[in-house]
């Protein structure tokens, strides 16, 4: 079975310019997820979906970030403009069930990781 | 806001040697998760505690969740290199499908 796909796995932009992540969760899984971990410490959930609709988008800056996942499966995380605090790794995960849960487990993917100069 | 703390937040051990880490909360959690991350990877799933009270063993590892749902620790018997990496715990808040993390705990096996 195929792990969760991230890309690109590295970026380098300057403060005020776009970014966009992508990601592929796993054939199935109904929850998808976004984390922000910045170096040092433990990933914050930005946003979680259930399928293509929003569960929890309470920690993500909306003013700057974006996501969408159309048709229930990929996603994109964007960021417009980026700040140098924005510089971290940016994890995807995604789950069976339809809104996570204790016994849900969520599968990572390898993250990518921007550097804001 | 719920948070929890880790402690150690860096280990630095020999190979062979025992450690236990620990995940500290105020508030409580209706489960708790243990990770763990490799430089470049995310992080992954390890074990979930459901029960207070509950302990739970793998291979080397056991972990405990607290009587009263608010800390968990995860113990390491004869530490390996390959069990280096960053240990992260992972409380499910009460009202059912928001994940918190902590800040991890680093360890390095040295061998």
């Amino acid at each position: 079975e195929a792990g969760v796909a991230q890309s690109p796995r590295y970026k380098i932009i300057e403060k005020r310019q776009s970014v966009a992540f992508w990601c592929n969760p796993i054939s199935g899984h109904a929850t998808l997820y976004w984390y922000q971990q910045i170096l040092g410490q433990g990933p914050k959930l930005l946003i979680q979906f259930q399928n293509n609709g929003v569960v929890d988008d309470s920690q993500l800056p909306k003013d700057r970030f974006s996501a969408e996942r159309l048709k229930g499966v990929d996603s994109t995380l964007k960021i417009q403009p980026a700040k140098l605090e924005d510089s971290a790794v940016y994890l995807c995960a995604s789950s069976l069930g339809p809104r996570g849960g204790s016994r849900d487990t969520q599968y990572f993917g390898p993250g990518t990781r921007l550097t804001v100069l | 806001t719920q948070l929890l703390e880790q402690s150690p937040q860096f280990l630095s051990i020999q190979e062979g040697e025992n450690l236990t880490v620990y995940c500290n909360s105020s508030s409580v959690f209706s489960s708790l998760q243990w990770y763990r991350q490799e430089p470049g990877e995310g992080p992954v799933l390890l074990v979930t505690v459901v029960t207070g009270g509950e302990v739970k063993k793998l291979k080397r590892l056991t972990f405990q969740f607290g009587d009263a749902r608010k800390d968990s620790s995860l113990h390491i018997t004869a530490a390996q290199p390959g069990d280096t990496g960053l240990y992260l715990c992972a409380g499910l808040n009460t009202g059912g499908f928001k994940t918190i993390f902590g800040a991890g705990t680093r360890l390095f096996v040295k061998a």
